[in-house]
């Protein structure tokens, strides 16, 4: 069975610094990665898609990695805001499911 | 486009009632999956539609059931409710059998907010 773990739990770290969360899965053989952000009692948003065959995928200050082989997916933060603390939440695809890591609880200090 | 619409957003039930929950999937999507959400055990998936047909069922009782109908729109039951039935409740749409959508994912509703007292 699919085990996704994300690392650190919580994360908090002043305005403006670029971070990095980090994702790992157990099961190599995966359609796709994907990156979600959740705000408090919310649902889920896509932030980036990574397909298996792709290295990596940008959007605005956001980066996501992909290194299938290793089992690992990264998430790129660049110069971050206030507006982005959030619960970052890594999903692998593979059956017939999503696969979903604990999540990252960020916090961004003004 | 609109998104996914999942109702109602709010719900509070008694022990021992039964409950259903609707999802509207993306337009053109014919993927629903639904997910439970709680602070103890994360997302954990339940079961997946695709085509009025159930695909996949996570490791939940037979309390937990689902139906598509032909317009693609889901419903979830859960009948018998029990304290650690409280959770959110998110649908995922897609166009294809989920997680084999190669180049868009899978997109969430707002949930449902159930709560079992």
């Amino acid at each position: 069975k699919q085990e996704v773990t994300q690392i650190p739990a919580a994360l908090s770290v002043p305005e403006g610094e670029n971070l990095v969360l980090n994702c790992s899965f157990t099961d190599s053989a995966i359609y796709n990665l994907q990156w979600f952000r959740q705000d408090p009692g919310k649902g889920l948003t896509s932030l980036l898609l990574i397909q298996s065959s792709q290295r990596e995928q940008t959007s605005g200050r956001l980066n996501a990695s992909l290194d299938k082989s290793s089992g690992r997916s990264t998430l790129y933060i660049a110069a971050s805001q206030p507006g982005d603390s959030a619960t970052y939440l890594c999903a692998v695809s593979g059956g017939n499911q999503f696969y979903f890591g604990t999540g990252t609880s960020l916090t961004v200090i003004p | 486009k609109a998104g996914v619409t999942q109702t109602p957003r709010y719900l509070i039930k008694t022990r021992g009632q039964q409950v259903t929950l609707s999802c509207s999937p993306i337009s053109g999507h014919r993927s629903v999956s639904w997910y439970q959400q709680t602070p103890g055990q994360g997302l954990q998936f339940l079961f997946e539609y695709f085509s009025e047909t159930q695909r996949n069922k996570g490791n939940f009782p037979g309390r937990f059931s689902g139906r598509q109908f032909s317009n693609s729109r889901s419903e979830m039951n859960v009948s018998t409710l029990e304290l650690g039935d409280s959770a959110l409740y998110l649908c995922a749409s897609s166009l294809t059998p989920h997680g084999r959508e190669l180049k868009r994912g899978a997109f969430f509703g707002q949930g449902t907010r159930l709560t079992v007292v």
